[in-house]
Formats: structure tokens, C-alpha cells, sequence
């Protein structure tokens, strides 16, 4: 069964330092998603994407956060100056009929 | 916005026993889906059963059935004959039939006793 990759599975990063999160699509999916989960709470939206363009995103998803779509299969999460408050499970989604999600990057900043 | 409660924070059943979680949603569409998802301690999101808004018979997976009440916005999981692998968190999500956002619940810890 096709599956939503993502990359690292676990990254650890010092507060203020970029850090990109990966995730490879199921292949003819159109939509992709990241989603956050910290710590003991629900998980919670961020960001769609459609047509190489964000097509919805939440008041989570400040400038401090852009997705990128770079070739024709990997999509991109980017924190730019990581915050403690950052440190979450984050999880890539894509769809087209069905809707998958990938195994998460739990990303710690220290 | 769409919201959903789950307003048992753990449950606990034995093991071959029965249990059932439950879930509320609140929204103002008819076309929408429901899920289960269950979360081991790896954390990974798997899908345990789905359930469309227009079908009026409830979905079944193996053990796990749901019972969708619409006019109460009820979807509540049963579990049949648990299993010690079952133990994990359970998420109930909603998600708008033309929107393509997930909305989840707060999670409920299930621990199944041997």
C-alpha cells in the first residue's frame, strides 16, 4: 500500500536554528498537509497545499513557518527560528480520494 | 468552526472484553466524513475506520464498529474482543466533505488489561 514518507524521524535542533522537515507524497496525490501534535494534545491543522500554492493555513501557521513544494516529490516544512514552544510531532499528509498520513518527525528544540 | 469532543480523557477494558469511546462533533454541513485514528506510543496515525456522513449504516472493520448518530452528532467506537495490541490513544476527526482539513479530538487514552 503507498505510503506518505517523512524524514528525519526524529530531529533534534538548538532554538533560533532553521530546521526543514520532509515528506515524500503518495505519487498521485494532489493535496499535501502538515499537521503539528505537541505533546499530549490533539493534533492540530496547518497548512494545505494545491496547485504549487498554499490553499488554507491556520493562525498556527505564522511567517516563521513556509512549505515548499522543490521538485515533483518532496514537500517541504521549513521553521525558521525555532522556538522551544516548536518542539512537536509533525505530520505530513496527502490526498486525492484517500487521505494518508505519514509517520511523523517529532522534532525536539533544545 | 467545526469541533470535536471526545470527552473521555482514558478509558481501560480487559482484555477480550467490549469497550466503547465516544465522540461528539458539532457542525452546520450534511456532507462530511468521521474517523477513528489510532496512535500507538510510536505515534504514527493509523486509520481504523471512516464513516460518510450519507450512509446511514454504520461502518464495520474487523472488530471495530462504529455507531453514527447523526441528528445527535454522536460517533462512537466499539471495540470487540480487545486486544492487548489495541491499547493506544484513539482520536476521533471530522473532516467537511468540501474542505480537505481535519479536525480532531482531544484523544482518548485506551489501556487494556490483561
Amino acid at each position: 500500500e503507498p505510503e506518505v514518507t517523512q524524514t528525519p524521524s526524529h530531529q533534534v535542533t538548538q532554538m533560533g536554528q532553521e530546521v526543514i522537515l520532509r515528506c515524500v507524497p503518495i505519487s498521485n496525490h494532489l493535496y499535501f498537509y502538515w499537521y503539528r501534535q505537541i505533546l499530549g494534545q490533539k493534533v492540530e491543522f496547518l497548512v494545505s497545499f494545491y496547485n504549487n500554492e498554499i490553499s488554507e493555513k491556520s493562525e498556527i501557521f505564522d511567517d516563521q513557518f513556509s512549505v515548499e513544494r522543490p521538485d515533483g516529490s518532496n514537500f517541504t516544512l521549513k521553521i525558521r527560528s525555532t522556538k522551544l514552544e516548536d518542539s512537536a510531532m509533525y505530520f505530513c499528509a496527502s490526498s486525492y480520494y484517500g487521505y494518508t498520513f505519514g509517520s511523523g518527525t517529532r522534532l525536539t528544540v533544545v | 468552526a467545526q469541533t470535536v469532543t471526545q470527552s473521555q480523557p482514558e478509558m481501560s477494558v480487559q482484555e477480550a472484553e467490549t469497550v466503547t469511546l465516544s465522540c461528539t462533533y458539532d457542525t452546520s454541513e450534511s456532507d462530511y466524513y468521521l474517523f477513528w485514528y489510532k496512535q500507538p506510543p510510536s505515534r504514527q496515525m493509523i486509520l481504523v475506520i471512516r464513516q460518510e456522513a450519507y450512509k446511514q449504516q454504520n461502518a464495520t472493520e474487523n472488530r471495530f464498529s462504529v455507531n453514527f448518530q447523526k441528528a445527535a452528532k454522536s460517533f462512537s467506537l466499539k471495540i470487540s474482543d480487545s486486544q492487548l495490541g489495541d491499547a493506544a490513544m484513539y482520536f476521533c476527526a471530522y473532516r467537511s466533505g468540501t474542505g480537505n482539513q481535519f479536525y480532531f479530538g482531544t484523544g482518548t487514552s485506551l489501556t487494556v488489561i490483561p
